[in-house]
């Protein structure tokens, strides 16, 4: 029921690109992504609320398609501050549970 | 984000002990979530409280574990004669409140609180 995040964790070498996918096999009726630093609390990133919905936060965008029950995160030209474990997020259908995914541990080297 | 509060950061108990965290939301916030998070695991959802009323607790242990949300005060996570498997980050995350479940929750966004990182010793 937990949403599986792929990869499940890279390496970068500030610059480069990425991009972090997360599927689920329930229907989503809207995805969340947050990020969170060793030792800290999530941070919310951005929110998906429809198919083919598209976001971006600085050089960090999300697509979501709700027919394939998938979201995916794209980080460009990554920086040293990305690095961090990137989780999807979910509302339970038919309940108030909210569910994370397996998350994606980034690392951005110098 | 620094709206949510939670005390204390760092708890340290023996088994047998009682924890006790407390989370106060955001101001007009008037929900939280608690959740549990493992060494390097993810955050799993333990219980979703309202003031005064528990709205889902399908996330608890049966045992040893209880949540309140009282009409005046922190939210309060409460175990009892904790054990070594208890020790974990507890995080709290409050929300504005929502008109149903499921599909009526997916505009909700949850803002955490620093966490309480329990050891058991």
């Amino acid at each position: 029921q937990q949403p599986v995040q792929s990869p499940q964790a890279v390496i970068l070498r500030e610059g480069e690109d990425a991009v972090i996918n997360c599927s689920s096999s329930k229907a989503l009726y809207s995805v969340h992504w947050y990020r969170q630093k060793h030792g800290e609390a999530p941070v919310f990133l951005m929110i998906l609320l429809k198919g083919g919905e598209q976001k971006g936060h600085e050089k960090i965008s999300a697509s979501f398609n709700e027919k394939k029950q998938q979201s995916s995160l794209y980080l460009t030209a990554s920086q040293l501050s990305y690095s961090g474990t990137y989780f999807c997020g979910t509302y339970t259908s038919g309940t108030y549970k909210y569910i994370f995914g397996t998350g994606t541990r980034l690392k951005v080297l110098a | 984000n620094a709206g949510v509060m939670q005390n204390p950061r760092h708890l340290v108990r023996r088994r047998g002990q009682e924890a006790r965290l407390r989370c106060s939301p955001m101001k007009g916030h008037s929900h939280v979530y608690w959740y549990r998070q493992l060494p390097e695991e993810g955050l799993k959802f333990m219980v979703y409280l309202q003031k005064e009323n528990i709205i889902d607790e399908s996330g608890m242990p049966k045992e040893r574990f209880s949540a309140e949300f009282p009409k005046e005060g922190p939210s309060i996570l409460r175990i009892q004669q904790v054990v070594r498997g208890d020790s974990a980050a507890y995080f709290c995350a409050s929300s504005p409140p929502s008109p149903g479940q499921g599909r009526f929750l997916a505009k909700n966004i949850q803002y955490f609180g620093a966490g309480t990182r329990l050891s058991v010793l």
